[in-house]
């Protein structure tokens, strides 16, 4: 079945670069995608990344997925306190649009 | 981008009352919109997937008595709970689906409302 899976916190100190990793089953999954969601608030779409590449740059976000190890990862560069929240990595069911969302990492960033 | 925006953010409700929320697509038309509900510290769960002008198709184990939705227009969803229980309590996420112009050409997402935290006491 489908099945998204992420470590559930993360703690970095300001000025580092964060790495949120996330792993999917689904291997037929067209869309990944990862969403930010800040206490209280909705989700925000941060980036996402076509399954037939294998890297995407956004300034300060980097997303690089392994579909042979359904790996996705999110590195965030000079991480600061504005960054923290939770994280959310996606997968699109193929042929709908049914979004799986992982369990979700929460990014604590220490001044 | 797109906008989706979510009604009431918070509400507060007896039990055994219901309570409506609301989920608009602000500037533009989404025929198809979903209703999440999200437990503290855990992940979005699709409830409920809702077409425009047909009954919306529930994820298994939801109850569709209890979870009404209606979309009504190619702008506006809206899930309402039934007879609500302190159980009910959670945070309840719309997204409609919609289209954006991107280097590649024009692209289908969903956008997400902000939410709406149902406390009911």
């Amino acid at each position: 079945g489908e099945d998204v899976e992420q470590s559930l916190f993360l703690s970095v100190r300001e000025g580092d670069s964060s790495v949120i990793n996330c792993t999917y089953t689904d291997s037929s999954s067209t869309y990944l995608y990862w969403y930010k969601q800040e206490p209280g608030a909705g989700l925000q779409l941060l980036t996402y990344i076509f399954s037939n590449m294998d890297m995407k740059q956004d300034q300060r976000l980097t997303v690089l997925l392994n579909k042979k190890d359904k790996h996705l990862s999110l590195r965030i560069a000079d991480t600061q306190t504005g960054d923290s929240a939770i994280y959310f990595c996606a997968e699109k069911a193929s042929g709908t649009y049914k979004y799986i969302f992982g369990t979700g990492t929460r990014l604590k960033v220490l001044a | 981008g797109a906008v989706v925006s979510q009604h009431p953010s918070r509400v507060i409700c007896k039990s055994g009352t219901s309570v409506k929320i609301e989920c608009r697509s602000l500037d533009f038309q989404a025929t198809t919109m979903f209703w999440y509900r999200q437990f503290p510290k855990q992940s979005l769960m699709l409830m409920a997937t809702s077409n425009e002008g047909s009954k919306a198709t529930y994820e298994q184990g939801v109850e569709k008595d209890k979870f009404l939705i209606n979309h009504a227009s190619l702008t506006l969803s809206t899930l309402t709970v039934t007879s609500a229980h302190p159980e009910d309590s959670s945070f309840y996420i719309c997204s409609a689906r919609g289209e954006i112009w991107e280097a590649g050409g024009l692209n289908t997402e969903a956008f997400f409302g902000q939410g709406t935290r149902l406390t009911v006491v």
